[in-house]
């Protein structure tokens, strides 16, 4: 069975300060895809990246970046120089392949990132 | 392009009762999924529907159930509500094609029963 574990159920830090999420996950398939999604206190999810199981180059966007190490199976997330806007809670999901093209998206129980002025 | 709307947003039953929640997706998006959000267990799969038919199931009793129309909205329902269903009932649409299409999530239904 699938499974996304977040180990931080919440972080605090100060605005400008780097931090690191956590996402580590579970399945038996080898082809596969991880997201990222915020979800700020709107409570609408934002997806963020998606990355599949053969492309484990580093991705960087703006301020954000994602490591993804398949032999440890983590998909890490990165915000450098925090800003009170990034406070939210952060989820890393997992989604098998369907040949039928089914959806699902296995969630971990999220990060609640809070970043102070 | 409009988003994912969700009605009603907000929204007060009792236990043993009954509740139809609504999604219309992006237009041209023929996949609709439905999550279920609680401070418990998280975010959870319900089902996805694509081209009106069922083609994903999560592990939840028969009391929810769901259904797309041509049009591609979706309808989801619960019955004989427990105080456990209380929730925030989030719906995504994607194109559908790939299993692994990016969603896109409304802004959800709070539901809470009393």
């Amino acid at each position: 069975a699938q499974k996304v574990t977040q180990a931080q159920t919440e972080i605090s830090v100060v605005e400008k300060e780097d931090v690191t999420l956590d996402c580590v996950y579970e399945t038996r398939d080898t082809t596969y895809y991880l997201f990222w999604y915020k979800q700020p206190p709107s409570g609408e999810l934002v997806f963020l990246i998606r990355r599949n199981s053969f492309d484990e180059q580093n991705e960087i966007s703006g301020r954000y970046s994602w490591n993804f190490q398949k032999s440890t199976s983590s998909f890490n997330f990165t915000i450098t120089a925090s800003q009170v806007v990034d406070s939210a809670v952060y989820f890393c999901a997992l989604s098998e392949v369907s040949l039928q093209g089914a959806q699902k998206l296995v969630f971990g129980q999220g990060t609640r990132l809070t970043i102070n002025p | 392009k409009a988003g994912v709307t969700q009605t009603p947003r907000y929204l007060i039953k009792t236990r043993g009762q009954q509740v139809t929640l609504s999604c219309s997706p992006i237009s041209g998006h023929r996949s609709v999924s439905w999550y279920q959000q609680t401070p418990g267990q998280g975010l959870q799969f319900l089902f996805e529907y694509f081209s009106e038919t069922q083609r994903n199931k999560g592990n939840f009793p028969g009391r929810f159930s769901g259904r797309q129309f041509s049009n591609s909205r979706s309808e989801m329902n619960v019955s004989t509500l427990e105080l456990g269903d209380s929730a925030l009932y989030l719906c995504a649409s994607s194109s559908g094609q790939l299993s692994y299409n990016e969603q896109f999530f409304g802004p959800g239904t709070r539901l809470t029963v009393l």
